[in-house]
C-alpha cells in the first residue's frame, strides 16, 4: 500500500478555512486518495476522494498536486463540529475495501 | 436509506469467553469489511467478505472469524477472548468494494474485555 504522511494535530479558528495536508510520494497511478473523519467514538465519516483532478462536494474541496504526490483537503469554514480526526488513505487497486489507516491529523477547531 | 447497522453497540465480557458481533450493510451492498480500532494500534483491517466469500484478510490470529449470509448481512467472531481484544469493531459496507467506491461505516461495536 502507499503510505500517508499527515501532521498529528492541526489548530483552526472557527469560521476559517481548514487546510489538512496530506503526502503520498508512493501512489501509483491508478490509486485514489480517499479522505475521511473520524468523531469521537464513531464510525469513521467519508468525506471526499479523487483520482488526479480537484474535487469538491457538500462537505469539502480536495486538491491534489500534479504529481500525485500530495493532496490537501479543504474545510471552508470550518466549525466546532468539525474537530475529529482525519484520515488521509491510498486506495490500493484489486485490494477491495482493505484500506491502511495511519494515524491521521486530529484537527482541533477552536471559537 | 438506513446506514450500516452494529449490534450489540456496547458488550462486557471476561477472558476466555467468545463472542459475536452483528453488522447489517447498506441495502445493496454486497461488500462488508471489518475492523478493529484500539488507542494503541489505530484503525486495523480484519476481513473483507464479498458474494459470501472471504476476499482479504488481515495480520490478526485465527480466534478471529466472521462470515457472510446470502442477504450480505455479516457476523464476525472473537473465540478465547483476552484483554487486548477490548477494542471498538468497526463494520463497513460497499457496493462490490472497487478502489472507486465510498465505504460506509456503521458506528462500531465497543468491546470491554474483563
Amino acid at each position: 500500500d502507499a503510505k500517508t504522511t499527515q501532521p498529528p494535530s492541526m489548530d483552526c479558528a472557527e469560521g476559517r478555512a481548514a487546510n489538512l495536508p496530506c503526502n503520498h510520494s508512493t501512489i501509483s497511478g491508478n490509486e485514489y486518495v480517499y479522505w475521511y473523519r473520524q468523531i469521537h467514538s464513531q464510525g469513521p465519516q467519508y468525506i471526499i476522494h479523487g483520482l488526479k483532478n480537484n474535487e469538491t462536494n457538500e462537505m469539502a474541496s480536495l486538491i491534489i498536486t500534479e504529481d500525485r504526490k500530495s493532496s490537501t483537503l479543504i474545510l471552508p469554514h470550518a466549525t466546532l463540529r468539525d474537530t475529529a480526526v482525519y484520515y488521509c488513505i491510498v486506495r490500493v487497486v484489486g485490494a477491495g475495501n482493505m484500506l491502511t489507516f495511519g494515524g491521521g491529523t486530529r484537527l482541533m477547531v477552536k471559537p | 436509506k438506513a446506514g450500516v447497522t452494529q449490534t450489540p453497540r456496547y458488550l462486557i465480557k471476561t477472558r476466555g469467553q467468545q463472542v459475536t458481533l452483528s453488522c447489517s450493510p447498506i441495502s445493496g451492498h454486497r461488500s462488508v469489511s471489518w475492523y478493529q480500532q484500539t488507542p494503541g494500534q489505530g484503525l486495523q483491517f480484519l476481513f473483507e467478505y464479498f458474494s459470501e466469500t472471504q476476499r482479504n484478510k488481515g495480520n490478526f490470529p485465527g480466534r478471529f472469524s466472521g462470515r457472510q449470509f446470502s442477504n450480505s448481512r455479516s457476523e464476525m467472531n472473537v473465540s478465547t477472548l483476552e484483554l487486548g481484544d477490548s477494542a471498538l469493531y468497526l463494520c463497513a459496507s460497499s457496493l462490490e468494494g472497487g478502489s472507486y467506491e465510498k465505504l460506509f461505516f456503521g458506528s462500531g461495536t465497543q468491546l470491554s474485555v474483563l
